[in-house]
């Protein structure tokens, strides 16, 4: 197993644009976690899924961005109308129920220009 | 309201001596802690927990201490190497919920 992967792993859009990522957890791992990260701050929460089930979404998470995790493997994380304010690291963990501690990806950097 | 504070930034020490990275919380809730350490183009990487019903939790070289009265952590490396240079976040829990609140972290330089 060669961890969590992401793709891509950077983005560059124009304003207005729709774009999604990816993210493969470990095959193992029944949650899998989106966060976001900007510059000189710790990852925010957005949302986790546990198997297909998305089981909480930060009230903070814009009626813009939405996940999906089919099947209770692969996620998506789609940005739709993209703003400058978007621009951040997308980080995408999974881990098992059973245990604490995430494995993380190396994420996603989008640019919204 | 940040509910999980790191205070300090950065933190530099010289190879071989202790580095102490402190972490406070405002929520009680929380009652599962843990350290991550981020490389530069990567992900963080899961360091050590602890759970509030211990006050010390030891991992080699990495010591964490929790604080529930004062709602205070903090991550002992000993002996700090170079290669512990890193970004380390604090993160905290409540039970097996799944999501974690994570600090804005501390740059450790770990001086040859």
């Amino acid at each position: 197993d060669t961890g969590v992967s992401q793709d891509p792993r950077h983005k560059i859009t124009k304003r207005g644009q729709n774009v999604t990522f990816r993210c493969d957890p470990i095959s193992e791992h029944n949650r899998l976690y989106w966060y976001r990260q900007t510059l000189g701050q710790g990852p925010e929460f957005l949302t986790y899924f546990q198997n297909e089930a998305q089981l909480e979404k930060s009230r903070l998470l814009s009626d813009r961005f939405s996940a999906e995790r089919p099947k209770g493997s692969f996620s998506t994380l789609e940005i739709q109308r993209t703003e400058q304010g978007d621009s951040a690291m997308y980080l995408c963990a999974s881990s098992h129920s059973s245990i604490y501690g995430y494995t993380f990806g190396s994420g996603t950097r989008l640019t919204v220009v | 309201d940040q509910q999980v504070k790191q205070n300090s930034p950065s933190l530099s020490v010289q190879e071989g001596r202790i580095s102490i990275l402190n972490c406070d919380y405002t929520n009680s809730m929380f009652d599962y802690f843990l350290w991550y350490k981020k490389y530069p183009a990567e992900g963080p990487t899961f360091l050590i927990s602890i759970s509030s019903i211990k006050d010390k939790n030891e991992d080699g070289r990495f010591t964490v201490f929790l604080n529930k009265s004062a709602k205070h952590l903090s991550l002992h490396i000993v002996p700090s190497q170079p290669g512990d240079s890193a970004v380390y976040f604090c993160a905290a829990s409540r039970g097996n919920a799944g999501k974690s609140t994570f600090g804005d972290g501390t740059t450790l330089t770990v001086k040859p």
